[in-house]
């Protein structure tokens, strides 16, 4: 399968927590997306970063990119009930000019 | 800007029946639409890229004749589920890439259709 793999597939934690989601990829990619997606919602676009970065913020976002390991993680701190959705992370993968998106990670923050 | 919609956002039909979904680019002009397939607690699945004025490309696995995908225009892609069974009840996504954004690959994705085949 080309599907890119995440992990954890699910994390339940206390809000003002931090919640780190790992994203893996099988090939070379252009850039990386991280999406949230709200249960039986469309896509929320949270954060892009080219391959030629290493780290990104936005607000409580952080996402860093390892291109050698062919892996992104996103992390939230700071965690609110409001952020209790699933995180997907997409990778532009080169030459084929499409997404491929990862398993998801469905995260729970308990208030 | 860069809103894409879709219509209609959610729909029932019989088994047997055809439905069509259709996916807007409201402010921007879209060369490239992509239909995605998501399944209950599960990713998405690209299903196939639309190019405006020529034949979808179809992913792997994917049915090319049950599945038919038309790009009529710059804002405009259809995908129609054709004698859709209950197997192809899903939540179906449609992502656009704006032709003034090409340089970064940017995709913008549709609120979604969720299609239930009784």
């Amino acid at each position: 399968s080309q599907q890119g793999e995440e992990d954890p597939q699910a994390l339940s934690i206390q809000e003002g927590e931090n919640a780190t989601m790992n994203c893996s990829y099988k090939t070379s990619i252009n850039n990386l997306q991280w999406y949230r997606q709200n249960s039986g919602r469309g896509l929320v676009h949270l954060i892009l970063i080219r391959s030629n970065e290493r780290e990104k913020h936005s607000g409580r976002l952080r996402v860093t990119l390892d291109t050698s390991k062919k892996s992104s993680s996103l992390l939230i701190t700071a965690s609110r009930a409001a952020d209790t959705a699933s995180y997907f992370c997409a990778a532009f993968t080169s030459g084929t000019y499409k997404y491929i998106f990862g398993t998801g990670t469905r995260l729970k923050v308990l208030a | 800007g860069a809103v894409v919609s879709q219509h209609p956002s959610w729909v029932i039909c019989k088994s047997g029946t055809s439905v069509k979904i259709e996916c807007r680019s409201l402010d921007f002009q879209a060369t490239t639409m992509f239909w995605y397939r998501q399944f209950p607690k599960q990713s998405l699945m690209l299903m196939a890229t639309s190019n405006e004025g020529s034949k979808a490309t179809y992913e792997q696995g994917v049915e090319k004749d049950k599945f038919l995908i038309n790009h009529a225009s710059l804002t405009l892609s259809t995908l129609t589920v054709t004698s859709a069974h209950p197997e192809d009840s899903s939540f179906y996504i449609c992502s656009a890439r704006d032709r003034g954004l090409a340089g970064t690959n940017e995709q913008f994705f549709g609120p979604g259709t969720r299609l239930t085949v009784l």
